[in-house]
């Protein structure tokens, strides 16, 4: 059961272009929808968030966009930097006891060539 | 300042045999948390704890049991190991409350299960 489903697996970009990763999620319950990044041997570290009242969240080169109807959101990397090759996860979660307990998306796997 | 420490790093186990992974957090967080990562799947959460002596089970509890011994430290053991065991397992701690809870990923423990 895979209530956050995330595209593409893998991504090569050139550097100074554009990254996008989309993810749909099925829960109309999540209210909260945080970026992961993840490099290799290490634990994912929170890129940046969004709640749905809001349509769009910039902080820095990434962007998240957000459309409630239809139930998606995605991660913009503008001018993107070698540095950035990791991995990117998605994930949602809702209100209760904690926020924390998140529904990742599968994971993107971004190579950004110089 | 160390953040989320696991312990061990890697561990190679046989069919059947126990074991636990250890997870300590030295900011102080309320809320600790066990997930797994296996690919194409992304993070799976295996329990979570809100606070010392309360633990929650996530998405995939079975085969699994944890200890929340104390605010700091958060433990997660393997009776009887099978193969499907086999992951890399990720504690994180959060702080309770905030407008974007932002978890903090330990380094991860890679468990294989011969």
């Amino acid at each position: 059961q895979q209530q956050v489903k995330q595209s593409p697996q893998s991504l090569i970009v050139q550097k100074g272009g554009i990254s996008i990763i989309n993810c749909a999620y099925e829960n109309t319950a999540f209210d909260y929808f945080p970026w992961y990044q993840q490099f290799p041997g290490k634990g994912p570290a929170l890129l940046i968030a969004i709640r749905p009242d809001v349509s769009e969240k910039k902080e820095g080169r990434f962007t998240i966009s957000f459309n409630k109807s239809a139930k998606q959101f995605s991660l913009h990397i503008m001018d993107s930097q070698p540095g950035d090759s990791a991995t990117y996860f998605c994930a949602a979660s809702y209100g209760g006891t904690s926020y924390g307990k998140l529904t990742f998306g599968q994971g993107t796997i971004l190579t950004v060539h110089p | 300042n160390a953040g989320v420490t696991q312990t061990p790093k890697f561990q190679v186990l046989k069919t059947g045999q126990s074991m636990t992974l250890q997870c300590a957090q030295d900011m102080n967080h309320n809320s600790m948390y066990w997930y797994r990562q296996d690919p194409g799947m992304g993070l799976r959460l295996i329990y979570y704890s809100a606070s010392e002596g309360t633990t929650d089970k996530g998405e995939v509890p079975n085969g699994y049991n944890v200890s929340r011994l104390n605010k700091r430290e958060f433990s997660l053991r393997l009776e009887s190991a099978a193969p499907s065991q086999t992951s890399v397992y990720f504690c994180a701690s959060s702080v309770v409350g905030s407008t974007n809870e932002k978890l903090f990923f330990g380094s991860g423990t890679q468990l294989s299960v011969l």
